[in-house]
């Protein structure tokens, strides 16, 4: 069981905005401090696709964006696309445990 | 360009030891902290510990403390990840990941290729 939990899954048409949340606590988003997300296309390494809660990295198209209240975080994704197909995981930092924390990872499904 | 590159799959039995690599370039090797991230077949990514190369500071998952070893070579740029006795259910893909910044609270900018351990009698 992960610390921070996510939804097994979501879908969207093509164009569609889709949602993934990131419940945590307060020790870790609670405690203000920043999530981050990643893609992970299958086979590959993850990839940083959010950091510091809201910015993207050099490359990332604004179509994916982030967003924080209390003990929870969200990626959205508008326009969604057939590439965008992959696991997502949101990461924090966990002051009880000392340590980084990632959620369960959500697939998202292109229909 | 920063690069982390882990050494290649491995194959074990039950019981045996493994130790594998993972060698940075491009970057200040000793001023960035490295993790070690298990993600087991068909599942999520699970944090197993970090270390800092300047001075070889460690912290563990509760999970994971006392059942890995995670250790560096600052001479070579390289941070281990070891096992002295290896179960079935340590088969996974393996990443190293560095934070982006100089602790070990942020996210992590760049990924190793992960190496794949199978463990199997």
């Amino acid at each position: 069981q992960s610390v921070l939990t996510q939804p097994p899954s979501v879908s969207g048409a093509p164009g569609q905005r889709v949602t993934i949340s990131c419940t945590g606590a307060s020790s870790n988003i609670g405690a203000r401090f920043d999530v981050h997300w990643y893609q992970q296309l299958p086979g590959t390494a993850p990839k940083l696709l959010i950091y510091g809660t809201y910015h993207r990295p050099s490359g990332v198209p604004d179509r994916f964006s982030g967003s924080k209240s209390g003990t929870s975080a969200s990626l959205a994704i508008t326009g969604l696309q057939a590439e965008d197909e992959a696991d997502y995981y949101c990461q924090t930092y966990d002051n009880r445990l000392s340590g980084s924390v990632f959620g369960g990872g959500t697939k998202v499904t292109v229909l | 360009e920063v690069q982390l590159v882990q050494s290649g799959a491995e194959v074990k039995k039950p019981g045996e030891s493994l130790k594998i690599s993972c060698k940075a370039t491009g970057y200040s090797f000793a001023s960035y902290w490295i993790a070690w991230v298990r993600q087991m077949p068909g599942k999520g990514l699970e944090w197993m510990g970090v270390i800092f190369p300047g001075d070889s500071d460690t912290r563990y998952s509760p999970s994971f403390q006392g059942q890995v070893t995670i250790s560096t070579d600052k001479s070579i740029r390289t941070a281990y990840l070891q096992w002295n006795s290896l179960k079935a259910s340590d088969t996974a893909i393996y990443y190293c990941a560095k934070h982006a910044n100089g602790d070990h609270v942020g996210n992590f900018d760049y990924w190793g290729q992960g190496t794949l351990v199978t463990v199997s009698s």
